[in-house]
């Protein structure tokens, strides 16, 4: 079956630092793959939409400087939070399509993101 | 905009059957999914429901009614491994993307 990795899993980091979160599609091409947050007891929401080649973008609401997002090949996107604050910490699960389906999407095992 | 609306809590018994109900209020409709997400971890897919009507997988069905904005997930020979939240999602084409959107999630718990 179609496996999403993350990397990492776990992260904490000081104040101010950036974080890079890489997303990898293991055994299939994604044009497509989403970023989500996800804080405790609530639902994902959609931060931003990677495409390969292309401009991610980005949800209502979600600063594009902040969430630097690339999707530099068909198998890879990274999402790298800038100035790090601890309003950010968070559960960042991303999810890639198969670029040969319409409508599944296969979710990476997620990040828990800390910031002190 | 869309609307997505689950309840927020459940509980049943193990070895019963239970129904998780969503409705849904969406512009470019293009699907439902149901996923289960244990804590901590990401959602894993359970179902994808586009026409009307019941698609049956092993101890899980989901249904969905279109003209209604309603789909549910019924459980049965509930085990204590379900004790999970199962999000509703509903996948729109308006940005061309087929982007999920995802309601709150109900939290099931089984009990003995």
């Amino acid at each position: 079956g179609a496996v999403v990795s993350q990397h990492p899993s776990r992260v904490i980091c000081k104040s101010g630092t950036s974080v890079k979160i890489e997303c990898r599609s293991l055994d299939f091409q994604a044009t497509t793959m989403f970023w989500y947050r996800q804080f405790p007891k609530k639902s994902l929401m959609l931060m931003a939409t990677s495409n390969e080649g292309s401009k991610a973008t980005y949800e209502q609401g979600v600063e594009k400087d902040k969430f630097l997002i690339n999707h530099a090949s068909l198998t890879l996107s990274t999402l790298t939070v800038t100035s790090a604050h601890p309003e950010d910490s968070s559960f960042y699960i991303c999810s890639a399509r198969d670029r040969r389906q319409h409508y599944e999407q296969y979710f990476g095992p997620g990040t828990r993101l800390t910031v002190t | 905009g869309q609307n997505i609306d689950q309840p927020t809590e459940m509980t049943a018994t193990e070895g019963a059957i239970v129904q998780i109900n969503c409705t849904y209020q969406t512009s470019g409709f293009n699907g439902l999914f149901w996923y289960q997400q244990h804590a901590g971890e990401a959602p894993t897919f359970l179902s994808y429901n586009v026409l009307d009507g019941l698609e049956e997988k092993g101890r899980f069905s989901s249904f969905l009614s279109r003209s209604k904005g309603y789909s549910y997930l019924l459980l049965k020979e509930l085990q204590m491994k379900d004790s999970a939240s199962y999000l509703c999602a509903v996948s729109s084409s308006g940005a061309g993307s087929y982007q999920l959107t995802f309601g709150k999630g109900t939290k099931l718990s089984v009990i003995p």
